[in-house]
């Protein structure tokens, strides 16, 4: 089955950029999505296809596609991005489409 | 603006089943696609289902096709997941989330979630 790879963790100071990156064989043919999710609280979407900001989401919050891997970079860090990130694709090679998940990453503000 | 909130979570027996609900406000609900996701105690995010506006197409993940149903009522703008022959590894928060539309297939909005807990 199709899957997405992400780094577990990835750690950065304030005022930094963090870089989160996902890989996936169908991502050049498919759109990424990222979530983000802080700790008892529901995913919120920071990116939708591959590199577009809803609308609320700080501009520091940016996507890239490249191949078979997806960037999510989030410009001078702040401590309240610490979260867990997670992106999302879909896998349409099998009889219907199905939504994938990676195994999501801990961004910590050091 | 936009309110998903589900119900029906609980703890129920191994085999046992639960309907979960999920009422959602402030868009024009048969409009979008709906999504369930799950998410078990310290791990990351699982899809579990998603059904068209009208209803007309339902997809499943793998691990609880034949056990789940997904369905809505756009009459009283609820979503609902039946769920059937559960397991101990079907124990999580499960979310329903708004999906986007356009040609995006993700979640924009989501609920708080409901525990479900398979459990003897």
């Amino acid at each position: 089955s199709y899957e997405l790879t992400q780094p577990p963790s990835v750690s950065v100071s304030p005022g930094q950029t963090a870089r989160i990156t996902c890989s996936g064989d169908a991502l050049p043919k498919q759109y990424a999505y990222w979530y983000q999710q802080k700790p008892g609280q529901a995913p919120v979407l920071v990116i939708y296809k591959d590199s577009e900001r809803p609308s609320g989401i700080p501009e520091r919050f940016s996507g890239s596609s490249s191949g078979t891997t997806v960037t999510l970079t989030i410009s001078g860090v702040q401590a309240e991005d610490e979260a867990d990130y997670y992106c999302q694709s879909a896998d349409s090679s099998g009889t219907y489409p199905h939504v994938v998940f990676g195994g999501g990453t801990k961004l910590t503000v050091l | 603006q936009v309110q998903l909130v589900e119900s029906g979570g609980g703890v129920v027996q191994p085999g046992g089943s639960l309907r979960l609900s999920c009422a959602a406000s402030g868009f024009t609900f048969s409009s979008y696609g709906m999504h369930w996701v799950r998410q078990a105690p310290g791990k990351g995010l699982e899809w579990v289902a998603f059904i068209r506006y009208d209803g007309s197409n339902k997809y499943y993940a793998d691990s609880v096709k034949g056990r789940f149903t997904i369905s809505r009522d756009n009459s009283k703008n609820t979503l609902y997941l039946q769920m059937n022959s559960l397991r101990a590894e079907d124990t999580a928060v499960y979310y329903c989330a708004k999906n986007k539309g356009g040609n995006s297939f993700c979640g924009d909005y989501w609920g708080q979630g409901t525990l479900v807990t398979v459990s003897s």
